[in-house]
């Protein structure tokens, strides 16, 4: 089946610590994302991209940092710079552009900062 | 700036009767409107959408909404809820913010159900 697995699925931090959350995709889509949620706050962007090599700042890439070497994987690192870390983290993809078509999300990373 | 507004930080009706979330849109053009439904400690699935043509859409679980552009409005129903409706329900625009397309999220409808 077609779809995009995220993981883990719960994942525990040390402050200080640097973290990598995967994401990977079988969909064929060019355009992948990360999102975070907290409560109350909706989902707000962090990073995306469009093709393979090249990525975007979304509105709070500060503290984390991404790579796109292949069109499937999309891994998020929080590194010890995110002062807030503690949060669920969305990947979804796309096939292009987001404004005309839609997203599908993983199932999420729920990291938390002991 | 574009933005998305859902006003309902927590709805409770009971199982059988109607349904409606309420959206509002900030958006210069004609917007690509979304609403999405999350259960708990999962991800995000695509209840519709609306890119253009009969205002009114359908989607999957018996959820409708209606894009009326007078009021910059998309409004989520559902004539009757059933108890696995309970989730979190989230409207989102798709918008061009700088050399960014992305969609931009409310802050979501915690949906109760009560038998």
């Amino acid at each position: 089946d077609g779809g995009i697995t995220q993981s883990p699925k719960y994942l525990f931090r040390k402050e200080g610590q640097n973290v990598t959350l995967s994401c990977e995709q079988n969909l064929n889509h060019d355009a992948m994302y990360w999102y975070r949620q907290d409560p109350g706050q909706g989902l707000r962007l962090i990073y995306y991209s469009q093709i393979v090599n090249d990525f975007q700042k979304g509105d709070i890439a500060e503290g984390y940092s991404v790579s796109r070497e292949k069109k499937e994987s999309f891994p998020l690192t929080v590194t010890s710079a995110q002062k807030n870390p503690t949060a669920f983290y969305l990947c979804a993809s796309s096939i292009a552009g987001v404004m005309n078509t839609e997203a599908f999300f993983g199932q999420g990373t729920r990291l938390t900062v002991v | 700036a574009q933005s998305v507004t859902q006003p309902d930080i927590h709805i409770t009706v009971s199982e059988g009767a109607s349904l409606e979330l309420r959206c509002n849109y900030s958006y210069g053009a004609t917007p690509y409107l979304f609403w999405y439904v999350q259960s708990p400690g999962q991800g995000l699935q695509l209840l519709l959408k609306y890119f253009s043509g009969d205002t009114l859409v359908q989607g999957i679980k018996g959820f409708e909404a209606e894009f009326k552009r007078s009021q910059s409005s998309f409004n989520l129903r559902k004539p009757s809820v059933h108890w696995s409706d309970a989730a979190e329900y989230f409207c989102a625009v798709g918008a061009i913010r700088g050399a960014t397309n992305k969609l931009i999220f409310g802050t979501g409808t915690l949906l109760a159900v009560q038998p």
